[in-house]
């Protein structure tokens, strides 16, 4: 099993550009959820499913949209770039039930918008 | 919001030295995680924590469930250049989908 995988790795946008992130998963998870790290901020939810075609906002949905159309897919849409997307991106599943929760995580995407 | 903080923010030990780091919350949570993230990689799961007072252990790593639900800790014994990283809680915010990290704590070991 490959994980979770997600595509880049590394990218840099100008101001106003989009693009997609994404996000797949081998392990037939329920749960997928993107988080954004920065600096001495910890990792802060951005959106979240529990399976497909449900998601939901996290702690910070501006700028993001996203959908789940499969259950192994589940991709992050920076809508309108700004420099304050400047961040590592992580993608993570769960089983959703069972004996553990626990997250795995993608290796996340280096984002730096000028 | 619910916000699960964690103490302290930096500890920098010499090897050997134990070491602890503490997750409170304002409310009561259903369970906690423990993950551990090196730098410049991902967070890696390390452990669910679910009943109260539960204590569990994984070699020279003993992770605690207090009593009310409320608070966990992570304590390494002997701590090895190995365990350098930030070690992050995280608990379900309102739904077991919605995870929510603690602010983390990063270790730094020297020799």
């Amino acid at each position: 099993n490959a994980g979770v995988t997600q595509t880049p790795k590394f990218q840099v946008l100008k101001t106003g550009q989009s693009m997609t992130l994404q996000c797949a998963q081998d392990m037939n998870h329920e749960y997928m959820s993107w988080y954004r790290q920065d600096p001495g901020m910890g990792l802060r939810l951005i959106h979240y499913s529990v399976g497909a075609g449900i998601t939901d906002q996290g702690e910070v949905p501006n700028g993001y949209n996203v959908s789940r159309s499969t259950t192994e897919d589940f991709p992050l849409r920076l809508l309108s770039a700004a420099p304050s997307q400047t961040s590592v991106y992580f993608c993570a599943s769960s089983p959703g039930t069972g004996r553990s929760y626990g997250y795995t995580f993608g290796s996340g995407t280096r984002l730096t918008v000028v | 919001g619910q916000q699960v903080m964690q103490i302290p923010q930096y500890q920098h030990v010499q090897e050997g030295e134990d070491f602890t780091t503490y997750c409170n919350s304002s409310t009561t949570l259903s369970n906690i995680q423990w993950y551990k993230q090196r730098p410049g990689g991902h967070p890696v799961f390390l452990i669910q924590l679910v009943k109260s007072g539960e204590v569990k252990k994984q070699k020279r790593l003993t992770f605690q469930f207090g009593e009310a639900k409320k608070n966990s800790s992570l304590h390494i014994t002997a701590t090895q250049t190995t365990d350098v990283g930030t070690y992050f809680c995280a608990a379900p915010t309102g739904t077991a989908s919605k995870l929510t990290f603690g602010t983390g704590t990063r270790l730094q070991v020297t020799l």
